[in-house]
């Protein structure tokens, strides 16, 4: 059955500091990972990974992929309050479908 | 364009009832899903559409039936509500069965 686990599921920080979540997955012919961020209403798309150990970046955030150990983490440094929100992990299967697996998602507090 | 649009934004049901949730997109895709998210399990697929006339199940379709008549419209209909059922559902579209873009959600609940 395909899979995917995101870690921590909360996370509590304070402005400044900087964030690493993690996500790992086990599904069938492996075709992409995408990270969103939801705050409160619909997920935003965030990073698209396809190839294993290159690094997406936006401003503070980026984002890896290890395709061998089936693993994705997602930085946020220097967090500010904006950037509480949870983000969700997605994997989608190697099919003419569409499809995502999303994991539970991790919730992200920024104190001030 | 106004990208995916759903509607209603909020419903309240009684158990047995039945609605459609509306979800329209005006960027021509050809991938349209169906999700429910509940507290701490993330987003579960529930049915999917590759294309006019083509619909497929997810993850937890129990409950839900789905058709796809045109491209732009994608209802997704509750036959007989129940408690369990009680979510937020969103709508997503996309184009390279990669990125999706999402509606901005429904909360239902049923009593």
């Amino acid at each position: 059955e395909d899979k995917v686990v995101q870690s921590p599921l909360s996370l509590v920080v304070h402005e400044g500091d900087t964030v690493t979540l993690n996500c790992s997955y086990e599904v069938t012919n492996f075709r992409s990972l995408l990270w969103y961020k939801q705050e409160k209403k619909a997920p935003t798309f965030l990073f698209m990974l396809t190839s294993s150990g290159i690094e997406k970046k936006s401003g503070r955030l980026s984002s890896i992929l290890d395709k061998k150990e089936l693993f994705s983490i997602l930085n946020i440094t220097a967090t500010q309050t904006g950037d509480s929100a949870v983000y969700l992990c997605a994997v989608g299967p190697s099919s003419n479908t569409g499809k995502l697996i999303f994991g539970q998602g991790t919730t992200l507090q920024v104190k001030p | 364009n106004a990208g995916v649009t759903q509607t209603p934004k909020f419903q309240v049901l009684k158990t047995g009832q039945s609605m459609t949730l509306q979800c329209a997109q005006d960027m021509n895709h050809e991938y349209m899903s169906w999700y429910r998210q509940d507290p701490g399990m993330g987003l579960r697929l529930i049915h999917y559409s590759v294309g006019a006339g083509i619909t497929d199940q997810g993850e937890v379709p129990n409950g839900y039936n789905v058709s796809r008549s045109t491209t732009e419209d994608f209802p997704l209909r509750l036959l007989s509500a129940a408690p369990s059922q009680t979510s937020v559902y969103f709508c997503a579209s996309s184009q390279t069965r990669n990125e999706q873009y999402f509606g901005p959600g429904t909360r239902l609940t049923v009593t």
